[in-house]
C-alpha cells in the first residue's frame, strides 16, 4: 500500500496565521489527493481533490498544491471555525489517508 | 442535497459479523457514482475499507477483503457493509460515503460507532 505522512502531527498556531500541512507519499500518486477537515465528533468534510480543486462551499484561504510524492494543504489566514485534524488521501491505488496534523490553538 | 444515514447495532460479539446498512437520500444510487465505507478507531485515523458501484462492482481495502462484503440494493437506495469474524481491532466509528469521480469522498454520513465486545 501508499503511504501517507502528515507533518506536523500537531500544529499551534494563532488566528490570522498562515498554516501549512504537507502530506508525503511513499510512492507517486500523480495528482489523486484529497484533503478533508475533522471536528469532534463529526465525519470528515471534503475541503480540496485532485490537489488543489476546492471543493463547493469551502473557503477561498484553503488551497492545495504539489505533485508526485510530495502536497501541501494551506491556509491563508486561520480563522477560528478552521481549529480542526486534517486529513490528506490518496486514491491512486488501495486508498490511503494520512495519520492526520491537529491544528490548535497557540 | 444529498445524505447519507448508517445504521446497525452498536455492540457486535467478538467472532460474530458486524452488519451495517447506509441509506442514501437527494440521489438515486442507480444514476451512479461508488459508494464507500470507512472506519475510524476512537482516537486514530481513517482506514478505507471499501467501495461499491450500482451495478454491484466492488473494490475491496485487500487488508480486509477476507472478511468484507458490499452490497447494494437499488430498490431501497441503499448499500450495506458486513464484516465477519469481528475482534477488539474492529471498534470504530464506520461512516459511509459517496466517491467523487476519481476517488474523493464528497459525502459522508454522520458515522456509527460499533463496539466489539462480549
Amino acid at each position: 500500500d501508499i503511504q501517507m505522512t502528515q507533518s506536523p502531527s500537531t500544529l499551534s498556531a494563532s488566528v490570522g496565521d498562515r498554516v501549512t500541512i504537507t502530506c508525503r507519499a511513499s510512492q507517486s500518486i500523480s495528482g489523486w489527493l484529497a484533503w478533508y477537515q475533522q471536528k469532534p465528533g463529526k465525519a470528515p468534510r471534503l475541503l480540496i481533490y485532485q490537489v488543489s480543486s476546492l471543493e463547493s462551499g469551502v473557503p477561498s484561504r484553503f488551497s492545495g498544491s504539489g505533485s508526485g510524492t510530495e502536497f501541501t494543504l494551506t491556509i491563508s489566514s486561520l480563522q477560528p471555525d478552521d481549529f480542526a485534524t486534517y486529513y490528506c488521501q490518496q486514491y491512486s491505488s488501495v486508498w490511503t489517508f494520512g495519520q492526520g496534523t491537529k491544528v490548535e490553538i497557540k | 442535497q444529498v445524505q447519507l444515514q448508517e445504521s446497525g447495532p452498536g455492540l457486535v460479539k467478538p467472532s460474530e459479523t458486524l452488519s451495517l446498512t447506509c441509506a442514501v437520500s437527494g440521489y438515486s444510487i442507480s444514476s451512479g457514482y461508488y459508494w464507500g465505507w470507512i472506519r475510524q478507531p476512537p482516537g486514530k485515523g481513517l482506514e478505507w475499507i471499501g467501495s461499491i458501484y450500482h451495478s454491484g462492482s466492488t473494490y475491496y481495502n485487500p487488508s480486509l477483503k477476507s472478511r468484507v462484503t458490499i452490497s447494494v440494493d437499488t430498490s431501497k437506495n441503499q448499500f450495506s457493509l458486513k464484516l465477519s469474524s469481528v475482534t477488539a481491532a474492529d471498534t470504530a466509528v464506520y461512516y459511509c460515503a459517496r466517491v467523487g469521480s476519481s476517488g474523493w469522498l464528497g459525502y459522508w454520513g454522520q458515522g456509527t460507532l460499533v463496539t466489539v465486545s462480549s
